[in-house]
């Protein structure tokens, strides 16, 4: 089945900084990646997603790149704020909704003012 | 996108008991899913629901242990039964609308 690694586990950033955080998978045949906040308490909001036929999506301070031959795609915040402090996941899904969703190991941001 | 509602939030159970937890999604949807966040891990799938049949379950996941039902497009139930304190967990269900994959709250699990 599929496994989804993501790195780094913990990620300190001043504000205002950029942060980047990177996940690879490993089955060639996933097309949707999406990527997720959680905060303490809360359930995981998505906050972008991309589908295997763009290699880019941006909205506002947000980005994520997909590179199908690597395996791997990444998540760009922009002039971070306070509250982009939170846990990140990313995940890797085979088909286009309607199937379960493989989770990162989650990354911890913390945006220090 | 769709909004989803669990109960409980929360809940502290003894060891040994069963807990059902619901979930109730605003719009029809064909399949619901059932994920476990264990204390500071990553979400696993537990099972995926579709009305009409019997769920699906995960590797390491069994029916016994955790039951769903799935009466109708807007609902579905989880139960852990005969729960340890392993069990304590997060537990969140998720639905497909809008073709985007949508959370629930969660509920938070504690046994004791």
């Amino acid at each position: 089945g599929e496994n989804v690694e993501q790195h780094p586990s913990t990620l300190s950033v001043q504000e205002g900084d950029s942060a980047v955080i990177k996940c690879t998978y490993s089955d060639s045949a996933s097309n949707y990646f999406p990527w997720y906040k959680q905060e303490l308490g809360k359930g995981p909001q998505l906050i972008i997603d991309i589908r295997s036929n763009v290699g880019e999506k941006k909205d506002q301070r947000i980005a994520v790149t997909l590179n199908k031959t690597a395996k791997h795609f990444s998540l760009h915040i922009t002039e971070t704020q306070p509250e982009d402090s939170a846990v990140y996941f990313c995940a890797a899904s085979t088909y286009f909704g309607n199937e379960k969703l493989t989770f990162g190991t989650g990354t911890r941001l913390t945006i220090i003012p | 996108s769709a909004v989803i509602s669990q109960k409980p939030s929360r809940d502290i159970c003894q060891r040994g008991t069963s807990l059902t937890i619901q979930c109730q999604v605003d719009s029809q949807v064909t399949m619901m899913f059932w994920y476990r966040q264990q204390p500071g891990q990553s979400l696993t799938l537990i099972a995926t629901a579709n009305q009409g049949s019997e769920a699906t379950y995960e590797s390491g996941f069994v029916i016994d242990k955790f039951p769903i039902s799935r009466p109708n497009l807007t609902f579905s139930t989880l139960t852990v039964s005969n729960m340890s304190p392993e069990d304590s967990s997060i537990y969140l269900c998720s639905v497909e609308a809008g073709q985007v994959p949508t959370f629930g709250s969660g509920t938070r699990l504690t046994v004791v």
